[in-house]
């Protein structure tokens, strides 16, 4: 059975520093997914990653994959108050679109 | 182009009670997946419809049930309510053969009191 892990599970930092979001898998994936969660909001997808190595980045975002490790990782370079949400990592074990999600990063941005 | 869209926003039920959700794929979307999602956690799949037909099934029991119909909506069905149901149930549509993608609808807020 697939399971998804990510850590720190909640995050506490300071606008203008850098912080990197785990997300590990246990069985073998080419297709990882993050979104990002508003309270009381519903998923907005940040990035889809389909191969060993696949990095992309948005703005202040940068999400990479490894499928050897059997990790992807979410980078935040310096932090503002408006990235302030929930973040997911989901895995497609077998491109069936079945998503299984991790518990989730409970980002919280301070000025 | 239209997003997903699902309704009710919100609803509140009792325990024992039945409750249908409905969910609007995006367009172009042949394939719909349905999430449970509780409060503090991540979203755990229910099931997913794919040419009118259930196309697997997460660990949910029975009393969780589905439909698509022939434009890609779908609804989701819930007998026999139970406490711990209460969550945001999320609907997903997405393309097979695509990036396999999912986009994910605003959630309708389910309370069971």
């Amino acid at each position: 059975e697939l399971k998804v892990e990510q850590n720190p599970l909640f995050l506490s930092m300071q606008e203008g520093k850098n912080y990197t979001i785990y997300c590990n898998y246990s069985t073998t994936s080419d297709r990882l997914y993050w979104y990002r969660q508003d309270p009381g909001k519903s998923l907005e997808s940040l990035f889809v990653l389909l191969s060993n190595g696949a990095v992309k980045q948005e703005g202040r975002l940068m999400a990479s994959l490894d499928t050897k490790a059997r990790l992807s990782t979410l980078h935040i370079t310096a932090a503002v108050h408006d990235l302030s949400a929930t973040y997911f990592c989901a895995v497609d074990a077998n491109r069936a679109q079945k998503l299984v999600f991790g518990q989730g990063t409970r980002l919280t941005i301070n000025p | 182009e239209t997003g997903v869209t699902q309704s009710p926003t919100h609803l509140i039920k009792t325990r024992g009670q039945q409750v249908t959700l409905r969910c609007s794929s995006q367009s172009g979307h042949n394939t719909v997946s349905w999430y449970q999602q509780a409060l503090g956690q991540g979203p755990q799949f229910i099931f997913q419809y794919y040419r009118e037909e259930e196309n697997g099934r997460g660990n949910f029991p029975p009393r969780f049930s589905g439909l698509q119909f022939p434009n890609y909506s779908s609804e989701l069905n819930v007998n026999a309510l139970e406490l711990d149901d209460s969550a945001l149930y999320l609907c997903a549509s997405s393309l097979v053969g695509g990036r396999n993608e999912q986009f994910f609808g605003p959630g309708t807020r389910l309370t069971v009191l």
